[in-house]
């Protein structure tokens, strides 16, 4: 079975320009969580979506928004860019939508802005 | 409000020793769930463990072994005779009912292993 994937693994923008990651779950999952990791904040939940909803939402600006398809996959975007906001980006899927479930990892989004 | 102490920023040991990784957890719920993730270089995180608030059951899985304690808020993971595979961030997390699969982590341990 494949893994969480997520793509590109690498991007370079500038600030004021906006940016789409995207997560692939595993398949069967249906949700999708995204996490922003940096060495000052840590790992910070950003959003979860399931069944194309969202369902939780972290503490992070309306500039970070997300969806997902009908196909479960998701995508993140974050528009106008700042410096703060390079990052490791990681999606994670689960099977359901019950608290608690084990969550598998993709191998992040590496955002860096100039 | 959730929150997740990991104290131990970074930790060396020389290969074959034991090591403990402490977690402390802070919540007002009544039913949450505690999970260990392992972060190599690569980057990915792998999951480890889940354990529920209702289950105190220690757990071993082969050099892995959790420590959950509910009269101490404390999850700690110790590692038996520990190899340089083992090198990697260990994050602590804590998700609760309600919260979907929202997790809060805590801060992470570097744990170095060398021979």
């Amino acid at each position: 079975k494949a893994g969480v994937t997520q793509t590109p693994r690498y991007l370079i923008k500038t600030r004021g320009q906006q940016v789409t990651l995207s997560c692939s779950p595993i398949s069967g999952h249906r949700s999708v969580s995204w996490y922003q990791q940096t060495p000052g904040q840590g790992l910070q939940f950003l959003f979860e979506y399931f069944s194309e909803t969202q369902r939780n939402k972290g503490n992070f600006p309306g500039r970070f928004s997300g969806r997902q398809f009908s196909n479960s996959r998701s995508e993140m975007n974050v528009s106008t860019l700042e410096l703060g906001d390079s990052a490791l980006y990681l999606c994670a899927s689960s099977y359901g939508g019950a608290s608690g479930n084990e969550q598998f990892f993709g191998p992040g989004t590496r955002l860096t802005v100039l | 409000a959730q929150k997740v102490t990991q104290a131990q920023t970074e930790i060396s040991v020389v290969e074959k020793e034991d090591v403990t990784l402490d977690c402390v957890y802070e919540t007002r719920d009544t039913t949450y769930y505690l999970f260990w993730y392992k972060q190599p270089p690569s980057g990915e995180l792998v999951f480890l463990i889940r354990r529920n608030s209702f289950d105190e059951q220690n757990e071993i899985s082969g050099r892995y072994s959790w420590n959950f304690q509910k009269s101490t808020s404390s999850f700690n993971f110790t590692i038996t005779a520990s190899q340089v595979v083992d090198s990697a961030v260990y994050f602590c997390a804590l998700g609760f009912t309600g919260g979907g699969n929202k997790l809060t982590f805590g801060t992470g341990t570097q744990l170095k292993v060398e021979l």
